[in-house]
């Protein structure tokens, strides 16, 4: 199985701040055709995951673009510019690239 | 609207069975593939199994191959989750969730929560 792993595991985050998290598969998501199949979601409290990024870097629909996605390969980093008060949650990476699809522990994002 | 709606909360028995529903409405079912997803206390999210809606072929994780069997009935836009043997760290909110062309787990049903007691 493909492991994730992501760093930290829990933030707290001053509103009007950035936050960073990293997630690192342990082999390359690049597939042959060209896509990254890397992901993260957002679970909310109460809430189901929902879906934040699709291959690395592209914004699902209607996440705000204070949410950047980025890296290659098997390194990975989500950023939020200006975190706010509604961005409180787990944070989960997710490969796709093979069965089973595997996700990270999560990072827990708190507001200060 | 487009959404999944999931079956209520089961309490079961150590051994027992346990089958899920999760109910498409507002998309073509036959179009996306139905994943199942789970989430025990404390633990980071498991992917489970999925079928294709088209034509009913499975995969499942190893880790619960033997025990956990995936169906849909087309016709009522439903798939179902049954797992076998239960074991207390089967307790878990189970979701199921789609799989487009495009994108993976764009779409969520609530969550079903699996309590099992010994």
């Amino acid at each position: 199985d493909i492991v994730m792993t992501q760093t930290p595991l829990s933030l707290s985050v001053t509103p009007g701040q950035p936050a960073s998290i990293s997630c690192k598969s342990s082999q390359s998501l690049l597939h042959s055709g060209s896509k990254t199949y890397l992901y993260w979601y957002l679970e909310k409290p109460g809430q189901p995951p929902q879906l934040l990024m699709y291959e690395i870097s592209n914004r699902f629909s209607a996440v705000p673009d204070r949410f950047t996605g980025s890296g290659s390969g098997t390194d990975f980093t989500l950023k939020i510019s200006r975190v706010e008060a509604e961005d409180v949650g787990v944070y989960y990476c997710m490969q796709s690239l093979q069965l089973p699809y595997t996700f990270g522990q999560g990072t827990k994002l708190e507001i200060k | 609207q487009v959404q999944l709606v999931q079956s209520g909360a089961e309490v079961k028995e150590t051994g027992d069975s346990v089958r899920v529903s999760c109910q498409a409405s507002g998309y073509s079912f036959n179009s996306y593939a139905m994943h199942w997803v789970r989430q025990a206390p404390g633990q980071r999210l498991e992917w489970v199994g999925w079928v294709n809606t088209a034509n009913g072929n499975t995969n499942y994780s190893p880790r619960l191959q033997g025990r956990v069997t995936i169906t849909r009935d087309t016709s009522a836009s439903t798939a179902y989750m049954e797992l076998s043997t239960l074991r207390s760290e089967d307790t878990a909110v189970y979701y199921c969730a789609r799989v487009g062309p495009i994108y993976y787990f764009d779409l969520w049903g609530q969550g079903t929560l699996v309590t099992v007691s010994s």
